[in-house]
């Protein structure tokens, strides 16, 4: 499973769009990125999924560059309610293997 | 459709006492997936499951952890003669299918304390 980076912390303000960026230089042709979200005291919910280019749904955006070495996922207009940590995974195994993810607080 | 069960939500155990999981995986899910997550860390898989089979325990510690998922009921993450380090919240999630990286559908948890 290839290893990824990301930051630990960010803070942003509410109306704001947020960047948040993965790095992942080892990636395998056959792996996908996938996307978390971690609120407190809950399990982590599925945000988005992709291989290349961009993928976009209902709650966020997902930008892969040609290389594939790193992918940002962009959550548009944040609110309160955003604050939660987000996990960046990549690989196709049954299981899950999640980093420390990036505790992302949103202010008002 | 409900989500993924588990109870207890919270759970105070003693050392050396019996601790058990239970996880009901969402309906139409055959596979269930156990998860430990230490405080401020990442969650680590344990096991993964299917109907009366396991089919990965790579993330298992090798002693006082069991899993099984009964053709009927629900799944149980069993841990014997529990130990302060083994606090923690479990966290239980299920899948459609084994192809689970976009579809694992996570429980609330089990917070485990162990005094």
């Amino acid at each position: 499973l290839a290893k990824t980076t990301q930051p630990i912390s960010m803070d942003s303000y509410e109306g704001q769009e947020v960047n948040i960026t993965c790095s992942h230089n080892n990636i395998a042709t056959n792996d996908y990125i996938t996307w978390y979200q971690q609120f407190p005291s809950q399990g982590p919910r599925f945000i988005i999924q992709g291989y290349k280019t961009k993928v976009t749904n209902e709650v966020a955006s997902l930008f892969i560059p040609a290389d594939r070495k790193s992918s940002t996922l962009s959550l548009p207009r944040v609110s309160l309610s955003d604050t939660a940590v987000y996990y960046c995974l990549v690989g196709r195994d049954d299981k899950i293997i999640f980093g420390k993810g990036t505790r992302l607080h949103i202010l008002p | 459709n409900a989500g993924v069960m588990q109870n207890p939500r919270h759970l105070v155990r003693r050392r050396g006492q019996e601790a058990r999981l239970r996880c009901s995986p969402m309906k139409g899910h055959s596979h269930v997936y156990w998860y430990r997550q230490l405080p401020e860390e990442g969650l680590k898989f344990m096991v993964y499951l299917q109907k009366e089979n396991i089919i990965d325990e790579s993330g298992m510690p090798k002693e006082r952890f069991s899993a099984e998922f009964p053709k009927e009921g629900p799944s149980i993450l069993r841990i014997q003669q529990v130990v302060r380090g083994d606090s923690a919240a479990y966290f239980c999630a299920s899948s459609p299918s084994r192809t689970g990286w976009n579809e694992q559908y996570f429980g609330p948890g089990t917070r485990l304390t162990v005094t």
